[in-house]
């Protein structure tokens, strides 16, 4: 079985602070990753995706990732936070074929202006 | 940008009670599924469903739990005999295709059980 781990439950920053985001996964197979995003009240918003190719993926609102095969890793970054982007962030994968996504805890992150 | 769309935005239910959970997925996706967040914890998926059948579904999918597809543009999730352990959120989600397509949620369906 899959499972997903994000080892941050909040992350507090400043403005123009660097933020990185942890996700580490389990599964024996070829998977497809995501970071999903929720701001306050509203639904989840796909930030940016990893199916093959270039392991450093760029998404939208200046996110970017990087899938570290060796590491089973896939974290999160920006260079500089806004304070529009405090929200709760979802790291998930899916394995090739399946259906089902698997979802981490989430890291609530708050910046403050 | 089309939308997956949930009704009602929030449920009140009496325990014992059932409730039917609606979505409108994005009109040219063919997989559609549910997943649910008790508070404080992940989201955990329930069920997909393609081609008028589940093609997998969680341990958490019991009898209690039933979807179906009752027209073109509609999913619903059925709960019977409503527990106080079945109040979480209630997201629909809906994609292309299975695995390499991401999916797409709506704002959720937010289940109290009373």
């Amino acid at each position: 079985a899959q499972s997903v781990s994000q080892h941050n439950h909040h992350v507090i920053l400043s403005e123009a602070a660097s933020l990185e985001l942890g996700c580490n996964y389990s599964y024996g197979g070829t998977v497809n990753l995501f970071w999903y995003v929720q701001y306050p009240g509203q639904h989840l918003q796909l930030l940016l995706k990893y199916f093959s190719g270039d392991p450093l993926v760029k998404g939208i609102k200046g996110f970017e990732a990087e899938f570290i095969k060796s590491k089973f890793s896939f974290n999160l970054r920006k260079p500089s936070v806004q304070w529009s982007d405090t929200a709760e962030y979802f790291c998930a994968v899916i394995n090739n074929a399946g259906n089902m996504l698997t979802f981490g805890g989430g890291t609530r992150l708050m910046v403050k202006p | 940008e089309p939308e997956v769309t949930q009704t009602p935005s929030h449920q009140v239910t009496q325990m014992g009670q059932e409730v039917i959970l609606r979505c409108v997925p994005i009109s040219n996706h063919l997989y559609f599924y549910w997943y649910r967040q008790i508070l404080g914890q992940k989201v955990e998926f329930l069920v997909s469903f393609y081609n008028n059948e589940i093609s997998e579904k969680s341990e958490i999918f019991d009898d209690q739990f039933s979807v179906e597809r009752p027209d073109g543009s509609n999913f619903t999730l059925k709960i019977r005999s409503t527990k106080l352990e079945d109040s979480a959120m209630y997201f629909c989600a809906s994609s292309g295709s299975a695995g390499n397509q991401p999916q797409h949620f709506g704002d959720g369906t937010r289940l109290s059980i009373l």
